[in-house]
């Protein structure tokens, strides 16, 4: 099945603590991206990345990292998480021809 | 750059009513257009997507979104509201096959009364 995996679904961790958040595409797709879902704000990119080792900053980058070692894999990395990182993410894929992107399931990350 | 509003934040039908979700997008270069839905505790499912081909779009569940250059607009529509339509509702824009980024709308959660 083409999906988006994302690890965990559920994350609560303690301020300064770094954590990863994986993320794999299993359709090949060359873009992937990362969002953060706030209420009555929609969706913000954080990162995006247009190939393996080819990433920039989307709207909200601070206090986020991210890698492209591989094509199927796009990890988000909090190195030093705050309380204003709490929020709801997702990790997208799409090709490159314009179409949408699919999304994971989310992860509802807590920063206490 | 491209960005999207959507107008209201909350919209509520009685089942067998009209859903009209509104979405007007601002883009420099002809766009790619979407509406995605969230349900409860579930990421984002594409419903529809314009990109340049007819202006009259279908989708799932019973969803269409007409494109109008004119208005800047792209509202979602369906006939007869379900009681599983109520979920939240995106508007998203994407400014052309070469522009990764896809910018949304703040939302729209739809709830249904019986």
């Amino acid at each position: 099945e083409a999906q988006v995996t994302q690890n965990p679904r559920y994350l609560i961790t303690v301020t300064g603590k770094k954590l990863t958040v994986t993320c794999s595409q299993n359709m090949n797709h060359e873009y992937m991206s990362w969002y953060r879902q706030d209420p009555g704000l929609g969706l913000r990119q954080i990162y995006y990345s247009m190939n393996v080792e080819v990433t920039d900053k989307g709207d909200v980058p601070e206090g986020y990292k991210v890698s492209r070692k591989e094509k199927r894999n796009f990890p988000l990395i909090l190195e030093s998480p705050s309380p204003n990182q709490t929020s709801l993410y997702f990790c997208a894929s799409s090709l490159s021809t314009g179409g949408g992107y699919t999304f994971g399931s989310g992860t509802r990350l807590t920063v206490v | 750059a491209q960005s999207v509003t959507q107008l209201g934040s909350h919209v509520s039908v009685s089942e067998g009513a009209l859903v009209l979700l509104r979405c007007n997008y601002s883009s420099s270069v002809p766009p790619y257009l979407f509406w995605y839905v969230q349900y409860p505790n579930q990421g984002l499912q594409l419903l529809l997507k314009y990109t340049s081909a007819a202006t009259l779009v279908k989708g799932i569940n019973g969803f269409e979104a007409e494109f109008k250059k004119s208005e800047t607009s792209f509202h979602l529509t369906k006939p007869s509201a379900h009681m599983s339509d109520a979920a939240e509702y995106f508007c998203a824009v994407r400014g052309s096959s070469n522009d990764y980024k896809l910018s949304f709308g703040a939302g729209t959660t739809v709830t249904v009364r019986a």
